[in-house]
């Protein structure tokens, strides 16, 4: 089956620490994102990428760094500049090209609770 | 920047009765997509509209893009226990690289 996976499910670390998150997909999708719920709210878009070897900011970046060094993987990694870490982490994935524009649907991930004590 | 809001925010409702959630956009939108997360799940893309005007079913749910395409509604008719979630309405940018999502609207359903 293709699919998005995000590991692990759950991951708790001290403060201070730097954390990374994996995603996987094996769907051929172009672009992957990473996003970021906080319980009872919306999703807030952290970085994007359309290519290998290439990736943008979203609305909320700062304290998050990210790597596309390959087309199936866009792994995250919380640093400990990010002032409130503790949140629900989704990993989704799309098709993206000059037919799609970029609209197509996204595919999400599982999500990583993380939890930063 | 690009705003998209939606309301309500929670909605509780007897099991059988109808559900609305609007969505409005700062910006006119190319297109809107719908999504419902379940409690502790993930979200899960429902639907696109592009048209101005158009409207969509899927079973019990309709979905409505505004004609100035910068609103958008999803109408559940006779609700269900498996209707309940959150549900997402989500617009692109200019650039089309990127999806703004709307704070969602919780739907709790009362057996």
């Amino acid at each position: 089956d293709g699919g998005i996976t995000q590991s692990p499910k759950y991951l708790f670390r001290k403060e201070g620490q730097n954390v990374t998150l994996s995603c996987e997909q094996n769907l051929n999708h172009d672009a992957m994102y990473w996003y970021r719920q906080d319980p009872g709210q919306g999703l807030r878009l952290i970085y994007y990428s359309q290519i290998v070897n290439d990736f943008q900011k979203g609305d909320i970046a700062e304290g998050y760094s990210v790597s596309r060094e390959k087309k199936e993987s866009f792994p995250l990694t919380v640093t400990s500049a990010q002032k409130n870490p503790t949140a629900f982490y989704l990993c989704a994935s799309s098709i993206f090209g000059r037919a799609t524009k970029g609209n197509s649907p996204l595919h999400f991930g599982n999500g990583t609770r993380l939890t930063v004590t | 920047g690009q705003q998209v809001m939606q309301i309500p925010q929670y909605q509780h409702v007897q099991e059988g009765e109808d559900f609305t959630t609007y969505c409005n956009s700062s910006t006119t939108l190319s297109n809107i997509q719908w999504y419902k997360q379940r409690p502790g799940g993930h979200p899960v893309f429902l639907i696109q509209l592009v048209k101005s005007g158009e409207v969509k079913k899927q079973k019990r749910l309709t979905f409505q893009f505004g004609e100035a395409k910068k609103n958008s509604s999803l109408h559940i008719t006779a609700t269900q226990t498996t209707d309940v979630g959150t549900y997402f309405c989500a617009g692109p940018n200019n650039a089309g690289n990127m999806l703004t999502f709307g704070g969602g609207t919780r739907l709790m359903v009362k057996p």
